[in-house]
């Protein structure tokens, strides 16, 4: 019974370059939230896509992000140019349905802009 | 707009009891609550819904004043293994599925 997986784990940037994360969902869930928490501060909304939509992105910075959730495969967080304030722990969440249900957060992860 | 919790910190002995408060400034559809350990992902222990259903962990209570828009988290008879970070999550009545968390409270349970 897998919960959220997301991978890597763990992943280094040099600035001006690009880094990929990707989550898949608990089996079943087709709604998908990433979360950005910076050192010692709490979780920020950024995304939230159903398969093949996205359905709100009010939380994403204008430039250098984007994010989907292909029909097939796993979501991704796309982040182009990172920059050093880009380093914080990534986490995605996936819930069957909106609002009624709660949301499985996966093992997050951590990116590091040297 | 971001809920606010209270205490910020709370430090108990084993056995003590506590209570962390989350209010927000805007009409509720739900709020969730999750603790985190560093370094770890959120962990999941209660929704609350607009109309009193609840779903959650057996061991931890919650309530949530609609009308206040205010939700609070019942710790009771703390474990050494409740440390951690306390978020609460809300959902308001018009917006998508995303939650909007508390900045968090930090308990730690001495021995």
């Amino acid at each position: 019974n897998a919960g959220v997986m997301q991978n890597p784990r763990h992943l280094v940037r040099r600035r001006g370059q690009e880094a990929r994360l990707r989550c898949s969902p608990v089996k079943g869930h087709s709604h998908v939230y990433w979360y950005r928490q910076l050192p010692e501060e709490g979780l920020k909304f950024m995304v939230y896509l159903q398969k093949e939509n996205i359905i709100d992105e009010s939380g994403m910075p204008k430039e250098r992000f984007s994010a989907e959730f292909p029909k097939e495969g796993p979501s991704i967080l796309r982040i182009q140019q990172v920059v050093r304030g880009d380093s914080a722990a990534y986490f995605c969440a996936s819930s069957p349905r909106d609002r009624k249900e709660t949301q499985y957060f996966g093992p997050g992860t951590r990116l590091l802009v040297l | 707009q971001q809920p606010v919790q209270s205490p910020q910190a709370v430090i108990l002995r084993e056995g003590e009891d506590a209570v962390i408060n989350c209010s927000s400034s805007k009409a509720l559809y739900s709020v969730h609550w999750y603790r985190q350990k560093h370094g770890e992902a959120p962990v999941f222990l209660m929704i609350l819904l607009k109309g009193g259903e609840q779903k959650g962990h057996e061991k931890i209570s919650a309530s949530f004043n609609e009308k206040k828009q205010q939700s609070s988290l019942y710790l009771t008879a703390s474990q050494l293994s409740y440390s951690g970070t306390y978020f609460c999550g809300t959902h308001g009545s018009g917006n998508t599925g995303k939650l909007i968390f508390g900045q968090g409270t930090t308990l730690q349970v001495k021995p």
